[in-house]
């Protein structure tokens, strides 16, 4: 089954405490993007990858770290989360930046 | 910002009336997307309308797209209560690097009443 695949799916952690959300997809796409949802202000993009070893911010990038190493994967890493980084995340992939993408369910996080 | 954003924000109807839900965005276009979001869960495409497309049709969606206007509406005609959900345009945009992009609206709370 074609799927995006997130964990954690819920995480509550203190601030300070790295933490890594992974993303894994199964159908071979070449793209693939973060975002976090927020009440009132709809989804804004995180970063993205057009492509292994290629990454660029988004809308809102900072307090956040990404990698692609392999095409499959592309975790984010929040490296010293802080409370306004309490939000819904979800991950995507398409094969192309302008396709329908295809979402994982989501990460709720909270941080304290 | 190339962001959509949909209007209205909120919408609540009876079961078997149609609803329509419109975006605006910023800057020229490719394609336009429509999404839909079941309470907390992942976005699920609906429908893609080109840039050269006026009208798309997918079942009981219908989707109309005005380049000159910079707008894009979504009509669900006979609505379900199954239909309750949050909807969200995405446009795309191309940057000089000729790489690619979705930018979401804020979307549209669509609540169908049995």
């Amino acid at each position: 089954e074609a799927q995006v695949t997130q964990n954690p799916r819920y995480l509550i952690t203190v601030t300070g405490k790295k933490l890594t959300v992974t993303c894994s997809q199964n159908m071979n796409h070449e793209y693939m993007s973060w975002y976090r949802q927020d009440p009132g202000l709809g989804l804004r993009q995180i970063y993205y990858s057009m492509n292994v070893e290629v990454t660029d911010k988004g809308d809102v990038p900072e307090g956040y770290k990404v990698s692609r190493k392999e095409k499959r994967n592309f975790p984010l890493i929040l490296e010293s989360p802080s409370p306004n980084q309490t939000s819904l995340y979800f991950c995507a992939s398409s094969p192309r930046g302008d396709q329908p993408q295809h979402f994982g369910d989501g990460t709720r996080l909270s941080i304290l | 910002s190339q962001q959509g954003e949909e209007d209205p924000q909120a919408l609540s109807i009876q079961e078997g009336e149609n609803a329509t839900m419109n975006c605006s965005y910023k800057t020229s276009i490719n394609n336009l997307q429509w999404y839909r979001q079941n309470s907390g869960r992942g976005l699920v495409h609906l429908i893609l309308i080109r840039s050269n497309e006026r009208e798309k049709h997918s079942g009981r969606l219908r989707v109309t797209l005005d380049t000159s206007k910079k707008s894009s509406s979504l009509l669900i005609t006979a609505s379900r209560a199954a239909d309750t959900a949050s909807y969200f345009c995405a446009t795309d945009a191309v940057y000089a690097t000729g790489a690619n992009n979705l930018f979401f609206g804020t979307g549209t709370r669509l609540t169908v009443i049995p």
